[in-house]
């Protein structure tokens, strides 16, 4: 079985600051992990992902994650957030012989200028 | 390369009546996902198409939903009838094969309203 934990369903951050979205999963084969966004009234696009190569992973828009075994967590993080990031963040994990996504309850990131 | 196309992207429709959502994955890719999305939550998976071959429908409330993907390309996902509780967006996503290391490609979605 395979799922993700999202801590925290709204985080607000100031432009700028650094920008840290939780993420813990729970899986019973290797796992591979993403991060999509959503932007409102629009599907989901990939940041990133992690295929079992390296542990920390960068995306697009300047989003990087880590995969940390030992934790069991998939953390996604920016270093200055910008206004345009403002959107629903959510984190999925599929695993090796898998072949369905499970989401997460997403992450609603809020940037105040 | 042209998305994942879904239509329509709005429909408002009274309880019990039916409804159907179209979609056209991207060229070549094998699998076709449909997921809902309800209010504040994540997408949860509907069924799985591996080509024309539903593979994985066991989230799928059969009594009142089908699926069909003629000849492994377009897809519809029909409600019939449709009750309060089916309001949400429904996404359909594709890969070229079954997820694992491989990312699915969403449309837009379709934003049920039921009446």
């Amino acid at each position: 079985a395979q799922s993700v934990t999202q801590l925290g369903s709204h985080v607000s951050v100031s432009e700028g600051a650094l920008v840290l979205l939780r993420c813990n999963y729970s899986s019973s084969v290797p796992p591979y992990l993403f991060w999509y966004v959503q932007y409102p009234n629009q599907g989901l696009q990939l940041l990133l992902k992690y295929t079992s190569a390296a542990t920390l992973v960068k995306g697009i828009n300047g989003f990087e994650a880590e995969f940390k075994k030992s934790e069991t967590s998939f953390h996604l993080t920016k270093p200055s957030a910008h206004m345009s990031d403002a959107a629903e963040y959510f984190c999925a994990v599929s695993g090796t012989g898998a072949n369905n996504l499970f989401f997460g309850t997403g992450t609603r990131l809020t940037v105040i200028p | 390369e042209a998305g994942v196309v879904q239509s329509p992207r709005y429909k408002i429709i009274e309880k019990k009546q039916p409804v159907a959502f179209w979609c056209n994955p991207i060229s070549g890719h094998n699998t076709l996902y449909w997921y809902r999305q309800n209010l504040g939550q994540g997408p949860e998976l509907l069924i799985r198409y591996e080509n024309e071959e539903a593979v994985d429908d066991s989230q799928l409330p059969k009594d009142r939903f089908s699926a069909e993907r003629l000849k492994g390309v377009d897809s519809t996902l029909k409600i019939q009838p449709a009750e309060l509780g089916d309001s949400a967006v429904y996404l359909c996503a594709s890969s070229p094969r079954g997820t694992g290391n491989t990312e699915a490609f969403f449309g837009q979605g379709t934003r049920l309203t039921v009446v």
